[in-house]
């Protein structure tokens, strides 16, 4: 069982639309990233948040960490095939500061089709 | 600027051989991790090492082992492989300077255990 559970797994979605991506846990997290992979790479860091209710916006993707830290959102409006990739979230446990434990959700998979 | 290193891009050992994956930084960061990726389970952590000198086991440890040569390097060893082990490899590290929270992912190893 992980730590971390991602929804939905796989997203097929015409360009244009909007979607909500959803990671959720039972533990506390000191900060929950959201990084971005695709085929044949590592990920990337796309934003961390690390308040409760904190909303953070990069272009046409919002993010919002639960009040209690222990769930977020990933929002895109408008997705575009650009968008297209696997998106993973992560959280540091707390306690951990920004160097223990960093854990990750199972990943959803986005595909926009033109 | 090479960020992290990981070697070797691809490998293919028999059920029963020994190999090591390497790693290396050259961020100074202080934590480095191994992952593992596997079609729909995300990221799963194997072992991390939050400063050189000390290593802990993450959430699938069993059948690798891990070593903190110096800051720079971390390698991980499977004793005996197994087809189990057939994944994606994936080594992290971050914490200092240089992107604070922000984990930076090598290219990834592909191993296939026949």
């Amino acid at each position: 069982t992980q730590l971390l559970e991602q929804s939905p797994q796989f997203l097929s979605i015409q360009e244009g639309e909007n979607l909500t991506v959803y990671c959720n846990s039972s533990s506390v997290f000191s900060s929950l990233q959201w990084y971005r992979q695709e085929p044949g790479e590592g990920p990337v860091l796309l934003v961390t948040v690390v308040t409760g209710g904190e909303v953070k916006k990069l272009k046409r993707l919002t993010f919002q960490f639960g009040d209690a830290r222990k769930d977020s959102s990933l929002h895109i409006t408008a997705a575009q095939p650009g968008d297209t990739g696997l998106y993973l979230c992560a959280g540091s446990t707390v306690g951990s500061g920004n160097t223990g434990k960093l854990i990750f959700g199972q990943g959803t998979t986005l595909q926009v089709k033109p | 600027n090479a960020g992290v290193t990981q070697t070797p891009k691809f490998q293919v050992l028999k059920t029963g051989q020994s190999m090591t994956l390497q790693c290396a930084q050259d961020m100074n960061h202080n934590s480095m991790y191994w992952y593992r990726q596997d079609p729909g389970m995300g990221l799963r952590l194997i072992y991390y090492s939050a400063s050189e000198g000390t290593t802990d086991k993450g959430e699938v440890p069993n059948g690798y082992n891990v070593s903190r040569l110096n800051k720079r390097e971390f390698s991980l060893r499977l004793e005996s492989a197994a087809p189990s082990q057939t994944s994606v490899y994936f080594c992290a590290s971050r914490g200092g300077r240089v992107g604070g929270t922000e984990a930076f992912f090598g290219q990834g190893t592909r191993l296939t255990v026949v």
